[in-house]
């Protein structure tokens, strides 16, 4: 099965700085991948997502990279803001030999924007 | 378009004793999917349903089991409670579930065992 690891587990940095999480995973078979939002007490969210025939997708300061040789995934976060604060989880679909639908997620990201 | 739905959103239980967790998808939404969320595991995947078929299953002892109705509702239950199955649990609902449908998380259930 599918198996995903997340770095850092923790990141803090200065409002306007950019924030990049990195994630990586083991079945080749995966073709989605998406990221989710957690505030505080809140449910995860998604942000954005990739699915493996594109290498690059942004959305305003957020953007996603993936290396399907390398197995490797990145979210980027420009010009962060007190409000971008937060839990982050990558994820992708579970190749499986076919089945569809389940994500496993990463352990997720801390991150803290000082103002 | 109302968002997906958990009851109850607190319990509190003993260890040994059962409990039930209800999950209400966004109507049109065909598939469930069930996550238990702890600080030290993070989010990790029970069970998916799709029209009233458990598709997929994680690596969780058979004491979690579940369900689905023909309305797509949904249903966890948790047999003979651990201390350690203190966690949130979370549903997700997503219209096919197949790679690149998005899957909405509800509220979420926190469970505590005592």
């Amino acid at each position: 099965g599918e198996n995903v690891e997340q770095h850092p587990s923790t990141l803090s940095v200065q409002e306007g700085d950019s924030a990049v999480i990195k994630c990586t995973y083991s079945d080749s078979a995966s073709n989605y991948f998406p990221w989710y939002k957690q505030e505080l007490g809140k449910r995860p969210q998604l942000i954005i997502d990739i699915r493996s025939n594109v290498g690059e997708k942004k959305d305003q300061r957020i953007a996603v990279t993936l290396n399907k040789t390398a197995k490797h995934f990145s979210l980027h976060i420009t010009e962060t803001q007190p409000e971008d604060s937060a839990v982050y989880f990558c994820a992708a679909i579970d190749g499986n030999g076919g089945s569809q639908g389940n994500l496993i997620f990463g352990k997720g990201t801390k991150l803290s924007v000082k103002p | 378009k109302a968002g997906v739905t958990q009851t109850p959103r607190y319990l509190i239980k003993t260890r040994g004793q059962q409990v039930t967790l209800s999950c209400s998808p966004i109507s049109g939404h065909r598939s469930v999917s069930w996550y238990q969320q702890t600080p030290g595991q993070g989010l990790q995947f029970l069970f998916e349903y799709f029209s009233e078929t458990q598709r997929n299953k994680g690596n969780f002892p058979g004491r979690f089991s579940g369900r689905q109705f023909s309305n797509s509702r949904s249903e966890m239950n948790v047999s003979t409670l651990e201390l350690g199955d203190s966690a949130l649990y979370l549903c997700a609902s997503s219209f096919v579930s197949g790679p690149g449908d998005e899957q909405f998380f509800g509220p979420g259930t926190r469970l505590t065992v005592l």
